[in-house]
């Protein structure tokens, strides 16, 4: 199964400071993408990134990806309160397996 | 579309009782899961179906879950007997080929 691991577990910042959390994966990829968690409720896709991109943005995130490393990014510019979540990756397989995610904190 | 809906969406039951996790996927979509998401263990992937048929059950904890698609418009995931580490919200979720998943509201489900 193609597996993302996220980093950091948990991760608090101030409004209006940015956030940047990373996924590692172990496998070669065709897609990535990125989920948000709202307590108690399900996953919501956020953005998908292709393994021939290297940066895509959505609004207020940014996206990288870096297939040597295997690793990807995500980063949240201007952070607001209601960007209080967890934070998924995962990378487009048919068994979708998500990571611990990350738990972001915005303090207003 | 009304997206995936899961019911009930709030289950408390005793040790030892059936329990019927129901799903309704994204009409169109050829894939379906089941996840479970504790503290703990954070989110699992419990199986998942391709064309109303189980592809992985490897993450089935064990042999009191059990899942069938008997359609490409339901789904039941099933617990019996039931037992308190089966505390849990469970997600279904659908997706169609290669592309984004859906998730469900989630069953909060409670045995006591």
């Amino acid at each position: 199964s193609q597996q993302g691991e996220e980093d950091p577990q948990a991760l608090s910042i101030q409004e209006g400071e940015n956030a940047t959390m990373n996924c590692s994966y172990k496998t070669s990829i065709n897609n990535l993408q990125w989920y948000r968690q709202n307590s108690g409720r399900g996953l919501v896709h956020l953005i998908l990134i292709r393994s021939n991109e290297r940066e895509k943005h959505s609004g207020r995130l940014r996206v990288t990806l870096d297939t040597s490393k295997k690793s990807s990014s995500l980063l949240i510019t201007a952070s607001r309160a209601a960007d209080t979540a967890s934070y998924f990756c995962a990378t487009l397989s048919n068994d979708m397996r998500f990571g611990a995610g990350t738990r972001l904190t915005v303090k207003p | 579309d009304a997206g995936v809906i899961q019911s009930p969406r709030h289950e408390v039951t005793e040790m030892g009782q059936e329990v019927t996790l129901r799903c309704k996927p994204i009409s169109g979509h050829d894939y379906l899961f089941w996840y479970r998401q504790t503290m703990m263990r954070g989110l699992e992937l419990l199986i998942y179906f391709n064309n109303n048929v189980p592809i992985d059950d490897s993450g089935m904890p064990e042999d009191r879950f059990s899942a069938k698609m008997p359609n490409a418009s339901f789904s039941t995931l099933k617990i019996q007997p039931s037992e308190p580490r089966d505390s849990a919200v469970y997600f279904c979720a659908s997706k169609k080929t290669v592309n984004e998943q859906f998730f469900g509201p989630g069953t909060r489900l409670t045995v006591l």
